[in-house]
């Protein structure tokens, strides 16, 4: 199993553009998460799903939208990007009682 | 919006000697996780504790969940160079949702 995916691992936007951050799972979970982490800082919860067609917003999600097609996919994305977006953003699967962080996608807005 | 309060923010001590982190809060939670976080990675699971006085050890780290479930320590025995890291804490919530602290960055010098 790959576990928890995700794609680009660095970009660089202008301020304005749009861009999708894409996350898969390959573990039939369920629950799927979108954090932003801040230099040295805890996780943020933008956004999370229990199951294929329902999405929830969580602490931050101003800016952001995501969608959950299927069980294995949640796309983030970022529609008007601006210079409060630059963070690492880290998608998360769960199972009971654990979650299973991807490795990051490091985003710049400049 | 629930709040975990984690202290210290940064912790730098010697190989051998022991360390406590602390997460407090003034929200109930069903469960506490701890996370290590190495640079360029995501999170990882150090341990779950869903029982308000639990005690659970993992080799040199000792994990504690307060009575109330409000508040939890990390101790660490013995830090040896590889413990370095940030070390995250973070509560359940209804829905399946995790607020996480801030984080302890933690650096065990040779």
């Amino acid at each position: 199993n790959a576990g928890v995916t995700q794609t680009p691992k660095f970009r660089i936007l202008k301020i304005g553009q749009s861009m999708t951050l894409q996350c898969a799972q390959d573990m039939n979970h369920n629950y799927m998460y979108w954090y932003r982490q801040d230099p040295g800082m805890g996780l943020k919860l933008i956004y999370y799903s229990v199951g294929a067609g329902i999405t929830d917003k969580g602490e931050v999600p101003n800016g952001y939208n995501v969608s959950r097609s299927t069980t294995e996919d949640f796309p983030l994305r970022l529609e008007l990007a601006a210079p409060s977006q630059t963070s690492v953003y880290f998608c998360a699967s769960r199972m009971v009682g654990t979650q299973y962080f991807g490795p990051g996608t490091r985003l710049l807005v400049l | 919006t629930q709040l975990l309060e984690q202290s210290p923010q940064f912790l730098s001590i010697q190989e051998g000697e022991n360390l406590t982190v602390y997460c407090n809060s003034s929200s109930v939670f069903s469960s506490l996780q701890w996370y290590r976080q190495e640079p360029g990675e995501g999170p990882v699971l150090l341990v779950t504790i869903v029982t308000g006085g639990e005690v659970k050890k993992l080799k040199r780290l000792t994990f504690q969940f307060g009575d109330a479930r409000k508040d939890s320590s990390l101790h660490i025995t013995a830090a040896q160079p590889g413990d370095t890291g940030l070390y995250l804490c973070a509560g359940e919530t209804s829905g399946s949702r995790l607020t996480f602290g801030e984080g302890t960055q933690l650096t065990v010098n040779p």
